[in-house]
């Protein structure tokens, strides 16, 4: 099965308030994260990564926080915006795990104007 | 400097005919990565490829699917006598050449939307 996984399907929030992303992955070998946003018929784009050497990695309005103690992985978007509205995936690479890239299920984030 | 292509964008075919999708990754990156998601799924990884060279294909199907990266030209995910269930968006993502193959950022093109009849 997969190892990367998220706590909450779906996400609403107020446009203006920080919105908070979880992801749990298994594997405690991996050592590479993404964030990755996909809205409606489009491919996955890349938000920001975090290798296992780091807790915390910030972008513009982005922050990815990283847990290895509990495997946990988030992601904190500031301000959010109508724009912002789309599945989130977390995702998930080791050297031992190959050349696969592990994504989770998604979590659909919905900003309500 | 253009993203990752993919064509065809959308491809109908019917019950036991090919389908031929085709990923031109960005310009000087030499990794290819195939991927299949189905409706309100995350992505499930197929196969990584780099020039000529098949790195892992652990994730596609034995039967039926197949994939290449030549020298020249772009990648091509075959997928030979389609069922209605290979009915599925694929996306392809590319990456730098790295020491780290798959543990490099991967920027991925706007799919192919498959529909088999």
């Amino acid at each position: 099965g997969e190892s990367v996984g998220l706590h909450l399907p779906t996400l609403s929030v107020q446009e203006g308030d920080n919105s908070i992303i979880n992801c749990a992955y298994s594997n405690s070998a991996s050592d590479y994260f993404i964030w990755y946003k996909q809205e409606s018929g489009k491919g996955p784009q890349f938000i920001i990564d975090i290798r296992s050497n780091m807790d915390k990695r910030q972008g513009q309005r982005v922050t990815v926080l990283l847990n290895k103690t509990v495997k946990h992985l988030s992601l904190q978007i500031a301000a959010t915006q109508p724009g912002d509205s789309a599945v989130y995936f977390c995702a998930e690479n080791s050297q031992t795990g190959g050349f696969k890239t592990i994504f989770g299920a998604g979590t659909r984030l919905f900003v309500k104007a | 400097n253009a993203g990752v292509m993919q064509n065809p964008r959308h491809l109908v075919r019917r019950r036991g005919q090919e389908a031929r999708l085709r990923c031109s990754p960005m310009k000087g990156h030499s990794h290819v990565y195939w991927y299949r998601q189905l409706p309100e799924e995350g992505l499930k990884f197929m196969v990584y490829l780099q020039k000529e060279n098949i790195i892992d294909e652990s994730g596609m199907p034995k039967e039926r699917f197949s994939a290449e990266f030549p020298k020249e030209g772009p990648s091509i995910l075959r997928i030979q006598q389609v069922v209605r269930g290979d009915s599925a968006a694929y996306f392809c993502a590319s990456s730098p050449p790295s020491g780290r193959g798959g543990t490099d950022t991967q920027y991925f093109g706007p799919g192919t939307r498959l529909t088999v009849l």
